[in-house]
């Protein structure tokens, strides 16, 4: 098992352009999540997935967008990038409850500019 | 304002010293995990409490849930360099999917 994959792992922008991060998984979870990690700030959700075609948001939602056609695959859509977006990006995924073991890809170091 | 505040924000010991990092709030959760995580990688999870008063232990970590379920340790005997990190500690809420981090502990292990 590849577990959760993220591409890219480094992304430039410029303000207001878009741009999707794509994360995968291999475990036939059904729970997906997108956190963005900032210093001092810890992991904040972005969204999350509770199975394929169900998505919800999370605690700082706005200016991005998410999908689930599929089990595997929950890509993070950002609309118009702002600096404020400049951050570590986490995928993670687990099998559903919050008592499982969730598993976090490597990250996506994004840059706005 | 983080639903978990973790303190203290960051930990230099020497090698063989022993440590604490904790983890409180003013909410009861229904479980909390702690996880380690590496500059440059995702963080991985090291255990999950769930019962008030749970006490688990890993090798040289010892965690405890509190006994209201708003608080909850994190214990290193004998710290060594390879337990360099930081620290977070994450809970939900009953019938919540939603997992709720704390702000990180980054513990620095000296040789």
């Amino acid at each position: 098992n590849a577990g959760v994959t993220q591409t890219p792992k480094f992304q430039v922008l410029k303000t207001g352009q878009s741009m999707t991060l794509q994360c995968a998984q291999d475990m036939n979870h059904e729970y997906m999540s997108w956190y963005r990690q900032d210093p001092g700030m810890g992991l904040r959700l972005i969204h999350y997935s509770v199975g394929a075609g169900i998505t919800d948001q999370g605690e700082v939602p706005n200016g991005y967008n998410v999908s689930r056609s599929t089990t595997e695959d929950f890509p993070l859509r950002l609309l118009s990038a702002a600096p404020s977006q400049t951050s570590v990006y986490f995928c993670a995924s687990r099998v559903q409850g919050s008592t499982d073991t969730q598993y976090f890809g490597p990250g996506t170091r994004l840059t706005v500019l | 304002t983080q639903l978990l505040e973790q303190s203290p924000q960051f930990l230099s010991i020497q090698e063989g010293e022993n440590l604490t990092v904790y983890c409180n709030s003013s909410s009861v959760f229904s479980s909390l995990q702690w996880y380690r995580q590496e500059p440059g990688e995702g963080p991985v999870l090291l255990v999950t409490v769930v019962t008030g008063g749970e006490v688990k232990k890993l090798k040289r970590l010892t965690f405890q849930f509190g006994d209201a379920r708003k608080d909850s340790s994190l214990h290193i005997t004998a710290a060594q360099p390879g337990d360099t990190g930081l620290y977070l500690c994450a809970g939900a809420k009953s019938n919540d999917y939603k997992l709720s981090f704390g702000a990180g502990t980054t513990v620095t292990v000296r040789a």
